[in-house]
Order: structure tokens, then sequence, then C-alpha cells
């Protein structure tokens, strides 16, 4: 099983300021990853269908890179909205595994 | 509209079953795998099983594999999760999700249900 690993565990930002969140798969993976945020009380939602390819609707201060084992989720200028949890997703191997995901809270 | 709308949760003896249901609108569902996810309260999300399109292949996560079983009617563009000998760590919300692509080994998903509870307690 591909272990996903999301750093950090929370992230205390301000609005405004930019976040970095990372994600780390145990074993390359290419680039078959993808982001989700998920908001208290909600169902996820799909951020990033690929390391670097913005999902339908998302704001453009949304950005992705990374492949192998290594990606990385920017969000540029964080709005209020932006206050969530992030997971990535892994669709290498079977299973499919989701980190453990990163809070995004205001600082 | 994509709609995904879960039902069949609730609370449940150690060692019981339950039928997840997920009814589907807003795209031709008969072209795209379908998936269950989980999220045990106040964790991360967990993977649990998904379906291809026509329902011929299934794939299921280590945990529940023997347990759990999916289905799909594409006659009643419904999906389900039959759930057996259901233990404490069972506990969760249960999400339905589309493929975010109809015919692809790329295994992500565009659209979630609101999800259903599945409370395992005696």
């Amino acid at each position: 099983e591909i272990v996903m690993t999301q750093s950090p565990a929370t992230l205390s930002v301000s609005p405004g300021e930019r976040a970095t969140l990372s994600c780390r798969a145990s074993q390359s993976i290419s680039s078959n990853l993808v982001w989700y945020q998920q908001k208290p009380g909600q169902a996820p939602r799909l951020l990033m269908d690929g390391p670097s390819t913005r999902a339908t609707g998302i704001p453009a201060r949304f950005t992705g890179s990374g492949s192998g084992t290594e990606f990385t989720l920017t969000i540029s200028s964080l709005q209020s909205e932006d206050f969530a949890v992030y997971y990535c997703q892994q669709y290498n191997n079977w299973p499919l595994t989701f980190g453990g995901g990163t809070k995004v809270e205001i600082k | 509209e994509v709609q995904l709308m879960e039902s069949g949760g609730g609370l449940v003896q150690p060692g019981g079953s339950l039928r997840l249901s997920c009814a589907a609108s807003g795209f031709t569902f008969s072209n795209y795998g379908m998936s269950w996810v989980r999220q045990a309260p106040g964790k991360g999300l967990e993977w649990v099983a998904i379906i291809s399109s026509s329902g011929g292949t299934t794939y299921y996560a280590d945990s529940v594999r023997g347990r759990f079983t999916i289905s799909r009617d594409n006659s009643k563009n419904t999906v389900y999760l039959q759930i057996n000998s259901l233990r404490a760590e069972d506990t969760a919300v249960y999400y339905c999700a589309k493929k975010g692509i109809a015919v692809s080994n790329n295994h992500w998903f565009d659209s979630w249900g609101q999800g259903t509870l599945v409370t395992v307690s005696s």
C-alpha cells in the first residue's frame, strides 16, 4: 500500500498570506495525484485533478506541482473561504489512498 | 447538475449488517465508475470500494474486503454498499463519489454525495 504523508498537520495562516501544503508518497506515483478540499460538515470537493491542473471552477490562487513522490499545493493569498482541510489522494496503485490531511486555520 | 444522494445509514449492533444506497442524477450513470469513501468521526478520508461503469470490475480496501460488497443497478442509477459483520471501527460517514473521467484508469472523484452516517455500537 502506498502511504501518503501530508505536512504540516495544521497550518496557521493570516488572510492574504500564502499557504504551502506538502504531500509525500511512500513510493513513486508518477503524476497520479489529486487534491480535495473539505470544509466542516461538508463533503470533499475536488480541487486539483492532477498535480498542477485545477478542477472546474477552482480559482487561480490555487496552484500545484510535483511528480514522483513529492507534491505541493500552494494557495497564493488565502481568502476566508479557503480555511478548510486539504487531502491528497493517489491513484497510481491499488488500494487508492489518501493523505491524513492538512488543516489550514486562521492565524 | 450532478447529484448523489446516499441513504441507508443508521445505528447497528456489532456483527450486524446494512445496505447503503446512492441515487445518482444529472449525468449518464452507466458511463461512470462509482466509489464509496468513508470518514470516521474527526478523522481523514478512507477509500472503501470502487465499481466499474458496467459493474464487472470491483476493488476493495483490505480493511473491508470479504465483509463489504459494492454493486450497482444502472437501470435505477443507483450504487450500493452491502456492509456485513460490522465492527466499531466501521463507524463513519460513508460518501459515494463519482469518477471524474468516464472510461479511464484515473480513479479520482469529481462529485461527492453528502454522506450517510453508520454507527456501530451496542
